[in-house]
């Protein structure tokens, strides 16, 4: 069964102060990674795909990073605008439908 | 861009009442998918759809069916509502490798059980 573990379930940053937000997963062959961002109240808005270890994606201030184990979102110099939820979702090869099981994401906030 | 469109925000309903929520995609993919989304327990899939008329349960299928008779429509109906199906729910579409494999969300679909 494909699993994925989000940490930390919650996050308060400084505005400008870096960090990074853990995604660990089981999969049986992996065919994609996925980080989504989810504002209250709202549906998840796609932010990366990642396809294989060593891969990493950049937009803005937000970089996202995969192992064979695990990804991280890391996130430089934050602002308040970039409190959201960030789900990570994994997609398994040879599942039909090309459906997603997702972590429990983690709450980001940011303070000025 | 792409656009998932979930015809109702919000909805309150009385238990044992039948419960359609409608969704539409206008990026012609083949896949959709209902997902619906609890505090603590994430998003969890209920059922989804690879072709017209074609359909999958999920994870957690039970209480809920699903139509699917035209491309860019996907209904997931609650023949009788009850309490613990209050929750968010969510229509997902993809292109499949076309797209990436990328699965684009609505905005949500708020469903009140009273």
């Amino acid at each position: 069964e494909d699993q994925v573990t989000q940490s930390p379930e919650a996050l308060r940053l400084q505005e400008g102060e870096s960090s990074s937000l853990n995604c660990s997963y089981t999969v049986s062959g992996l065919r994609g990674l996925f980080w989504y961002r989810q504002d209250p109240g709202k549906g998840p808005e796609f932010l990366f795909t990642l396809y294989s270890a060593g891969e990493e994606k950049e937009k803005e201030r937000l970089k996202a990073t995969l192992t064979k184990k695990e990804s991280f979102l890391h996130i430089t110099a934050p602002k308040p605008e970039d409190s959201a939820t960030y789900l990570c979702a994994v997609q398994a090869g040879g599942t039909s439908g090309s459906r997603l099981t997702f972590g429990e994401g983690t709450q980001l906030t940011v303070n000025p | 861009d792409v656009k998932v469109t979930q015809s109702s925000r919000y909805l309150v309903k009385r238990t044992g009442e039948k419960v359609f929520l409608e969704c539409v995609q206008d990026m012609d993919h083949e896949n959709m998918f209902w997902y619906r989304q609890d505090p603590g327990l994430g998003l969890r899939l209920i059922y989804f759809s690879y072709d017209v008329k074609m359909k999958e349960k999920g994870d957690i299928p039970e209480g809920y069916s699903v139509s699917r008779e035209k491309k860019e429509r996907f209904s997931l109906i609650l023949e009788s509502a009850s309490t613990n199906q209050t929750s968010m729910y969510l229509c997902a579409s993809t292109g499949g490798a076309s797209s990436g494999n990328t699965i684009y969300f609505g905005e949500g679909s708020w469903l009140t059980v009273v």
